[in-house]
């Protein structure tokens, strides 16, 4: 079955720096999804990526869909507080339905 | 707020019991999505409902099942509850043509 492989799994920075963080497949997707997900709470959408190349950005997050589209970055520019938490990658298939494939998620924690 | 709700937030009940969570999807959304995800661990995709009929399974276990409704909001019932069912589940709505997916709060269920 697809698998996704996230790294790092985690990550421990100083507030102010930058963050990069990505997944790589042995499997093709058709759309890339990027989620941020706070403890006890569902995961939000952060960006969204529908096309093999394609850059996307949302504030101070930039996310790529790879150009064979087996793989996927996410970019935090200039750390805060807030930017706490797990982020997951996601890689979407359409066969007949939408199948939704989850990395294993990247905790991130700030020192201020 | 992604517009999809969930209740309940929490559900506490013992083993062999069966309990039924509630979802409801963003407006205008036909599909609804079950995941769950234990401690730590990444999100599982459990069945997919579309406009009222299943629409793809993922890693359900039989003793787990689901509906959705005509006016769109879905069921997830769970029976005999084991110890290892506790975790969070989640629902998740998608619009119509758009490879998106928005998620709930979750429910999050402990079974003692």
């Amino acid at each position: 079955g697809q698998q996704l492989n996230q790294s790092p799994q985690s990550m421990f920075i100083q507030e102010g720096e930058d963050v990069s963080m990505n997944c790589t497949s042995s499997s093709i997707f058709n759309t890339w999804l990027w989620y941020k997900q706070d403890p006890g709470e569902g995961p939000v959408l952060l960006i969204a990526l529908y096309k093999a190349g394609e850059l996307t950005s949302n504030g101070r997050l930039t996310a790529q869909f790879g150009i064979t589209r087996k793989d996927s970055f996410l970019n935090i520019s200039a750390s805060i507080p807030s930017d706490v938490g797990i982020y997951f990658c996601a890689g979407l298939i359409i066969q007949g339905a939408q199948k939704l494939v989850f990395g294993q998620g990247t905790r991130l924690t700030i020192n201020p | 707020d992604s517009g999809v709700t969930q209740t309940p937030k929490h559900l506490i009940t013992a083993t062999g019991q069966r309990v039924t969570l509630r979802c409801s999807p963003r407006s205008g959304d036909l599909s609804v999505y079950w995941y769950q995800q234990s401690l730590d661990q990444g999100l599982q995709f459990l069945i997919q409902y579309y406009n009222g009929e299943e629409r793809a399974k993922g890693n359900i276990l039989e003793r787990f099942s689901a509906q959705q409704f005509p006016d769109l909001h879905s069921e997830l019932n769970l029976s005999s509850l084991e110890l290892g069912d506790s975790a969070l589940y989640f629902c998740a709505s998608s619009p119509p043509g758009v490879n998106t997916q928005y998620f709930g709060p979750g429910t999050r269920l402990t079974v003692l």
